[in-house]
């Protein structure tokens, strides 16, 4: 069974620094990654897609892949009270059969 | 454009009734997908559908729980006699057939079942 893994956190940076979240995946034909942020009471919204191993920017988010550690993280550059929220890893295997798995969701905390 | 959209946003239902969820996918998107969360938990994927393709329906809990999607675009999910561990927000999310296959979501209806 396809396993997409993240620490449950809660992860707390203070407002300003770095906040780095990590997920890993059972299935090395993955091929699609993705993050979500979902506030609470609000539904899963994309934030970053991924398909090639090393970084990929986009504003104060970059996605890093490392498809031989079965690896993806999400690192958020100066990081603000607006960005506390709970981060969801997903992954497609892009086969033609395009089931996502998702992980169980890293909670971010920014401390002001 | 418009997103995915779903109906009712919210409903509260007496147990054993049985409820209708609607989802309007983003049009052109030929795969469909239905989630539960309960409150503070993960996403629980409940079915899948790809175009004409026969539904994965892998994940519903029990044969209380089924699902249509007409004319390749509405689904409807039909959760029959309600109970009260159905209590949950249902999301719907649609992708596209083509790259990049990012799945968008529904704003979902939250369900209480009294």
């Amino acid at each position: 069974q396809k396993e997409v893994e993240q620490n449950s956190g809660p992860l707390s940076v203070p407002e300003g620094a770095i906040a780095s979240l990590n997920c890993t995946y059972s299935d090395r034909v993955s091929q699609s990654f993705f993050w979500y942020r979902q506030y609470s009471g609000k539904s899963p919204e994309l934030i970053m897609s991924i398909y090639s191993n090393g970084d990929k920017e986009d504003g104060r988010f970059t996605a890093q892949l490392n498809k031989a550690s079965q690896y993806v993280s999400l690192l958020i550059r100066d990081s603000q009270p607006s960005d506390s929220a709970t981060y969801l890893c997903a992954v497609n295997d892009a086969g033609g059969y395009q089931k996502v798995t998702f992980g169980t969701g890293t909670k971010l905390q920014v401390i002001p | 454009g418009a997103g995915v959209s779903q109906s009712p946003s919210n409903k509260v239902t007496e147990k054993g009734k049985d409820v209708e969820l609607r989802c309007d996918p983003i049009s052109g998107h030929t795969a469909l997908y239905w989630y539960r969360q309960s409150l503070g938990q993960g996403l629980e994927f409940l079915i899948y559908f790809q175009g004409n393709s026969a539904p994965d329906k892998s994940g519903l809990p029990s044969d209380r729980f089924s699902a249509e999607r007409t004319g390749g675009s509405v689904s409807t999910l039909t959760i029959q006699r309600t109970q009260q561990e159905d209590s949950a927000v249902y999301l719907c999310a649609s992708m596209s057939g083509n790259p990049p296959y990012e799945q968008y979501f529904g704003p979902g209806t939250r369900l209480t079942v009294t």
